[in-house]
């Protein structure tokens, strides 16, 4: 059975510093790592995803992330956000594996930006 | 290419009515999941399809709930004699048969049952 954990329910941050959404997770099994956006009343966009290779990965809007194996976590961070960026992420996880399988979502961080 | 289409985008019910949602997965995809969202929660898995097959349906509650993907037409998620604690939104994805690493989500259908 796989897991995520999102330990913070929500992030105030002003606008243009840096912020850090984390995101841990537990399986038995090798993973690809994923974090989704949802705006208001909206779908869920991809931010960004970790299949294999370099731990750091760049996504859209100035997203990235950095897989730790060893401490088993997937943390999104941005260096200068914006008041756009307000917005629930949610981390997600499935099972490393050639044929498709569901996704198991953390229960979100909310991100509030201000100015 | 339009991306993951669901409709209804709300749709409001009774209590014993029957609610039927449908998915339209990207061209080209033949794969579709379909997760509930409970309000101030994050999303749960509720069953994987492919075209008229259930591969996955560990996440449906056991009565009332079933879905499809026929061959022809998009899938279905229906709901039978709907309770108030079916209220969520029911969000579809989809991913294509060779390339199965990322699911692209649709908008969601806001299912309200008074």
């Amino acid at each position: 059975a796989q897991s995520v954990t999102q330990l913070d329910s929500q992030v105030p941050v002003f606008e243009e510093a840096p912020v850090e959404l984390r995101c841990n997770y537990s399986s038995s099994v090798s993973v690809y790592l994923f974090w989704y956006v949802q705006y208001p009343n909206q779908g869920l966009q991809l931010l960004l995803k970790y299949l294999s290779g370099s731990t750091l990965v760049k996504g859209i809007n100035g997203f990235e992330a950095e897989f730790n194996k060893s401490q088993t976590s997937f943390h999104l961070r941005k260096p200068s956000v914006h008041i756009s960026d307000t917005a629930e992420y949610f981390c997600a996880v499935r099972n490393y594996t050639g044929t498709a399988s569901k996704l198991t979502f953390g229960t979100g961080t909310r991100l509030q930006v201000t100015l | 290419n339009a991306g993951v289409m669901q409709n209804p985008r709300h749709l409001v019910r009774r209590r014993g009515q029957e609610a039927r949602l449908r998915c339209s997965p990207m061209k080209g995809h033949s794969h579709v999941y379909w997760y509930r969202q409970l309000p101030e929660e994050g999303l749960k898995f509720m069953v994987y399809l492919q075209k008229e097959n259930i591969i996955d349906e560990s996440g449906m509650p056991k009565e009332r709930f079933s879905a499809e993907f026929p061959k022809e037409g998009p899938s279905i998620l229906r709901i039978q004699q709907v309770v108030r604690g079916d209220s969520a939104a029911y969000f579809c994805a989809s991913s294509p048969p060779f390339h199965a690493d990322t699911q692209y989500f649709g908008p969601g259908t806001r299912l309200t049952v008074l």
